[in-house]
């Protein structure tokens, strides 16, 4: 079936950079993203990779994939204090016509 | 460009009166739209998927007769909570595609308040 996972909570100083991670259980994944929500809002696509991809690199945004461990993860350099926000791993797949999402780890951002 | 727009963005309302949610895809044709349902600190549920013209594929556990689910046209689809019971309070959301699952965009958020 699918699945998943992401850590509820992280917190990072300002300025140093933020790894959020995820797995997922279903090798046929497609297509991979993260999404960020902001308090009451709905969802902001930051990137997304493509399964055939290792790694994809947008601004302070990078975004490496282990196709073998089944491993996603979300570096944000140089974190500031707009980037608190509950961050989203999701995927889809081959045989679920729906992006599936995890749970969310919530960012925040201490001086 | 993908703006997706929800109506209203917060509603309380009594248990046993039905509620109307709008999705708007303001500047692109959505032919698929997503009705999703996010509980607290939970991540996001999708509760039935529409395609412009036809009746809503629910996914299993949601009740169609109680989450009625209308897309009448390109850009407009709207949910309608029958009956809202305290149970029914939480936060949604709706996403409209132009070209399938895969590139969703997501409106929003409604915030239902059922008291």
């Amino acid at each position: 079936g699918e699945d998943v996972e992401q850590s509820l909570f992280l917190s990072v100083r300002e300025g140093d950079s933020s790894v959020i991670n995820c797995t997922y259980t279903d090798s046929s994944s497609t297509y991979l993203y993260w999404y960020k929500q902001e308090p009451g809002a709905g969802l902001q696509l930051l990137t997304y990779i493509f399964s055939n991809m290792d790694m994809k690199q947008d601004q302070r945004l990078t975004v490496l994939l282990n196709k073998k461990d089944k491993h996603l993860s979300l570096r944000i350099a140089d974190t500031q204090t707009g980037d608190s926000a509950i961050y989203f791993c999701a995927e889809t797949t081959s045989s679920a016509s729906k992006i599936i999402f995890g749970s969310g780890t919530r960012l925040s951002i201490r001086p | 460009g993908a703006v997706v727009s929800q109506h209203p963005s917060r509603v309380i309302c009594k248990s046993g009166t039905s509620v109307k949610i709008e999705c708007r895809s303001l500047d692109f044709q959505a032919t698929t739209m997503f009705w999703y349902r996010q509980f607290p600190k939970k991540s996001l549920m999708l509760m039935a998927t529409s395609n412009e013209g036809s009746k809503a594929t629910y996914e299993q556990g949601v009740e169609k007769d109680k989450f009625l689910i209308n897309h009448a046209s390109l850009t407009l689809s709207t949910l309608t909570v029958t009956s809202a019971h305290p149970e029914d309070s939480s936060f949604y959301i709706c996403s409209a595609s132009a070209g399938g699952y895969n590139e969703q965009f997501f409106g929003p958020g409604t915030r239902l308040t059922v008291l």
